[in-house]
């Protein structure tokens, strides 16, 4: 059973502050990592998919960082809007090109204007 | 492009009964995965189906069943309804052209037994 663990649980900023939050999954048979974003009411919304080791992405003032080697991953949020609240997930697929994601529970972020 | 389309987006069921849900993927996505939502256990997979074959399937009882058809629509059915099962119900589809590529999530069918 893989274990997907995100940190913190929720997380309540002002806005225009950054943030960042963690994502630690196994390190060993790594094969992706999935990041997305659920606004309360919508659909869960694909971010990033991680695949190398040190990798950086950037969304606009979203960006996520890659850690294989001790099996971590951090999002990033510059500048925090309101319309950034969601819950933010993390997935990691159980094999190779797989569809079957083992999910962490999550981070809520509440963006106070 | 029309997006990820799941029906019925309600339903009320009562203990022992079956019910079957549906999920249209994005036009030329053959890939189809089910998950489920509750606040306890987070999202968990349910099925993955690809050119209407099960790929994998997750840690639940057989009352959990699904098919795709020929047109990569895809259905789910729990038979015997449990109070457990009330749950959020998403589908989610993917071009499957490559590895590593994203989900489209629907809008999910929230399901409640009583």
């Amino acid at each position: 059973i893989l274990n997907v663990e995100q940190s913190p649980q929720s997380l309540h900023v002002q806005e225009g502050d950054s943030t960042n939050f963690t994502c630690s999954f196994p390190s060993s048979n790594f094969y992706a990592l999935h990041w997305y974003r659920w606004e309360t009411a919508k659909s869960p919304e694909a971010l990033f998919v991680m695949t190398l080791n040190g990798d950086e992405k950037k969304k606009g003032r979203i960006s996520a960082t890659l850690n294989t080697k001790e099996g971590y991953s951090y999002l990033y949020i510059k500048g925090s809007q309101p319309e950034d609240s969601a819950t933010y997930l993390c997935a990691f697929p159980s094999g190779a090109g797989s569809y079957q994601l083992t999910f962490g529970k999550g981070t809520k972020l509440s963006v106070i204007p | 492009k029309a997006g990820v389309t799941q029906t019925p987006r309600y339903l009320i069921k009562t203990r022992g009964q079956q019910v079957t849900l549906s999920c249209s993927p994005i036009s030329g996505h053959r890939s189809v995965s089910w998950y489920q939502q509750t606040p306890g256990q987070g999202l968990q997979f349910l099925f993955e189906y690809f050119s209407e074959t099960q790929r994998n399937k997750g840690n639940f009882p057989g009352r959990f069943s699904g098919r795709q058809f020929s047109n990569s629509r895809s259905e789910m059915n729990v038979s015997t309804l449990e109070l457990g099962d009330s749950a959020l119900y998403l589908c989610a589809s993917s071009s499957n052209r490559g590895t590593n590529e994203k989900l489209f999530f629907g809008s999910g069918t929230q399901l409640s037994v009583l």
